[in-house]
């Protein structure tokens, strides 16, 4: 019943790999987000989707892909992983002009 | 980039005693919202303020918007344990977009 889920939790991987992070929310929102939350718990937009079409895309490395197959999912890949890529990864989702709904977020460690 | 001063970043209070959290913008907002963070966490809605000199209150936590729309407030009436937890404005920049500018967040430390 978990409104927005995001799989994996948790994520250690080494640098140069890529890998992907999964959302999905089962709200019924048209737009979705991806926020990147630093060591210093800094909580920053990255992306967000509305009915799977691209509307904020802030300075974000080109290492950076979300892709959305349909409103429900919204995924992250990320190419060449470096160290500074080591954050907590959150996935959002709204109406529009509303309060947003995070999953659990995913805790990425690049060594 | 851009982003919203929070103040303090950090307290540390005695359970029952008061707590309150500033959010300052250099521009004028469109509406803003507020979000907790326990440890360990996701944020939390908490409650979203639209008009001038708005105040809205939910039990124990009192939120006001400034009268120009630049600044925001929290306050806690007798903190418990529960309160723990980092508590961020975000601004709205409205439009289609919802987007969000998170604060820099105030951490608030409750000891028993």
């Amino acid at each position: 019943d978990t409104a927005v889920s995001q799989t994996p939790k948790y994520l250690v991987t080494q640098m140069g790999n890529d890998k992907s992070i999964k959302c999905e929310q089962n709200l019924g929102h048209d737009t979705m987000y991806w926020y990147k939350q630093d060591s210093k718990k800094f909580l920053k937009i990255m992306f967000s989707y509305n009915n799977k079409e691209l509307i904020i895309n802030e300075t974000v490395p080109n290492r950076f892909s979300p892709k959305s197959p349909d409103k429900a999912h919204l995924n992250l890949h990320i190419n060449s992983l470096e160290l500074g890529d080591s954050a907590v990864y959150f996935c959002a989702s709204s109406h529009p002009r509303t309060e947003q709904y995070f999953g659990p977020g995913t805790r990425l460690t690049v060594t | 980039g851009q982003q919203v001063m929070q103040i303090p970043q950090y307290q540390h209070v005695q359970e029952g005693e008061d707590f309150t959290t500033y959010c300052n913008s250099s521009t004028t907002l469109s509406n803003i919202q507020w979000y907790k963070q326990r440890p360990g966490g996701h944020p939390v809605f908490l409650i979203q303020l639209v008009k001038s000199g708005e105040v809205k209150k939910q039990k124990r936590l009192t939120f006001q918007f400034g009268e120009a729309k630049k600044n925001s407030s929290l306050h806690i009436t007798a903190t418990q344990t529960t309160d723990v937890g980092t508590y961020f404005c975000a601004e709205n920049y409205g439009g289609a977009t919802n987007k969000l500018i998170f604060g820099t967040g105030t951490l608030l430390a409750v000891q028993p």
